[in-house]
């Protein structure tokens, strides 16, 4: 049982180039999340899932689009990378219940 | 004022040291209250959940909510070099809506 799978784990950006950070879940859940999290600063929401073919801003949304055209997968796009970009990328699901989400190990950006 | 307000710390504290870490927070509507563990370089992972006012233990855990004050604790006691992590404390108003994160207290507890 995998849990939340991000890839890739590490990726240097040049200014301005795009990438996709890919976030598969094998649990089922209809809730998923992506948070960003910089030093200091805690975990910041992106963009948020409650299931497929929906999807919704979150606290940071600017910068970056979200699918979602299958319960499993959640990828997060990012057009025209900006040195403000540089952190580092967590996706979480949840079967919509209290207890909280299960995290992905994450995924280390630098923009320069 | 921010939703949710931790001290980052750090706190460095020997071993077998009864620890306490603190959020506050100002939306009345929350009642989901999550304390989260972070390992460097890993993603974070629940360690207690309460839901409303109260407490719950788990071991040498115990989380605290004074919903009168918005105030959550965690308390650990006979703390152990493997406690060293960050702790979050993450809050949410409904089940299923996303949650908000105080920014971490980094802990480290020496042998």
């Amino acid at each position: 049982n995998a849990g939340v799978t991000q890839t890739p784990k590490f990726r240097i950006l040049k200014i301005g180039q795009s990438m996709t950070l890919q976030c598969t879940q094998d649990m089922n859940h209809n809730y998923m999340y992506w948070y960003r999290q910089d030093p200091g600063m805690g975990l910041k929401l992106i963009y948020y899932s409650v299931g497929a073919g929906i999807t919704d801003k979150g606290e940071v949304p600017n910068g970056y689009n979200v699918s979602r055209s299958t319960t499993e997968d959640f990828p997060l796009r990012l057009e025209l990378a900006a040195p403000s970009q540089t952190s580092v990328y967590f996706c979480a699901s949840s079967y919509g219940g209290p207890r909280g989400y299960t995290f992905g190990s994450g995924t280390r950006l630098t923009v320069v | 004022q921010k939703e949710v307000e931790q001290d980052p710390g750090p706190l460095s504290v020997p071993e077998g040291a009864i620890v306490s870490l603190n959020c506050t927070y100002s939306n009345s509507a929350f009642q989901y209250f999550m304390w989260y563990r972070q390992y460097s370089r890993k993603g974070p992972e629940l360690l207690m959940y309460t839901y409303s006012s109260g407490n719950k233990e788990d071991g040498r855990f115990t989380a605290q909510v004074d919903k009168s004050s918005k105030y959550i604790s965690l308390f650990i006691r006979d703390s152990q070099p493997s406690d060293s992590a960050t702790y979050l404390c993450a809050m949410s108003d409904q089940a299923g809506t996303a949650l908000i994160f105080g920014k971490g207290t980094t802990l480290s507890v020496s042998s």
